[in-house]
């Protein structure tokens, strides 16, 4: 399975835009990139996922370059109830195990 | 989507005890999946468990200690053997539904070993 890299942690306020970049130099040609989002005392949530270039849903964008090597999830204009953790995973698209990285704690401020 | 319902969603228990926690989903699926979120850490999968057959389980992790149960295809209980303090953790139990390429969580069982 491609180890994930990702920042520990990240600030950010009310209305802006949050980017975090993960970093998988060994994704394999069937991998997905899979981005869930975990509050305190509750179980991760699926957020989105992609193969390549760009997917967009009604909470997140996830940016995929050419190389896969790398993705980011763009969370526009954030709210303090968008203070999480966020987890990118690498692997099959569904049924599988997955494997946690260590995660990006996000921090809204007021 | 699935709803998972997790049982207890806390529990302290003494040392040198054990401790089964119930994991019911709402439809039928393949595979459960066990996870242990120790505090401020990530998840790790500790066994996937499957109906009729034996769980398998992650390195690590064995079936002396994290005995899991799969009698039908909504249902799995996760029991934490003979625990330590080294065993306080969130323990989390997850699905897939059908084709769906999102993976459904509990809540999870909030373990703490006094």
């Amino acid at each position: 399975l491609a180890k994930t890299t990702q920042p520990i942690s990240m600030d950010s306020y009310e209305g802006q835009e949050v980017n975090i970049t993960c970093s998988h130099n060994n994704i394999a040609t069937n991998d997905y990139i899979t981005w869930y989002q975990q509050f305190p005392s509750q179980g991760p949530r699926f957020i989105i996922q992609g193969y390549k270039t760009k997917v967009t849903n009604e909470v997140a964008s996830l940016f995929i370059p050419a190389d896969r090597k790398s993705s980011t999830l763009s969370l526009p204009r954030v709210s303090l109830s968008d203070t999480a953790v966020y987890y990118c995973l690498v692997g099959r698209a569904a049924g599988n195990k997955l494997t946690f990285g260590g995660g990006t704690r996000v921090l809204v401020k007021p | 989507s699935a709803v998972i319902s997790q049982k207890p969603s806390r529990d302290i228990c003494q040392r040198g005890t054990s401790l089964t926690i119930q994991c019911q989903v709402d439809s039928q699926v393949t595979m459960m999946f066990w996870y242990r979120q120790q505090p401020g850490q990530s998840l790790t999968l500790i066994a996937t468990a499957n109906q009729g057959s034996e769980a398998t389980y992650e390195s690590g992790f064995v079936i002396d200690k994290f005995p899991i149960s799969r009698p039908n295809l909504t249902f799995s209980t996760l029991t934490v053997s003979n625990m330590s303090p080294e065993d306080s953790s969130i323990y989390l139990c997850s699905v897939f539904k059908g084709v769906d390429t999102e993976a459904f969580f509990g809540q999870g069982t909030r373990l703490t070993v006094v």
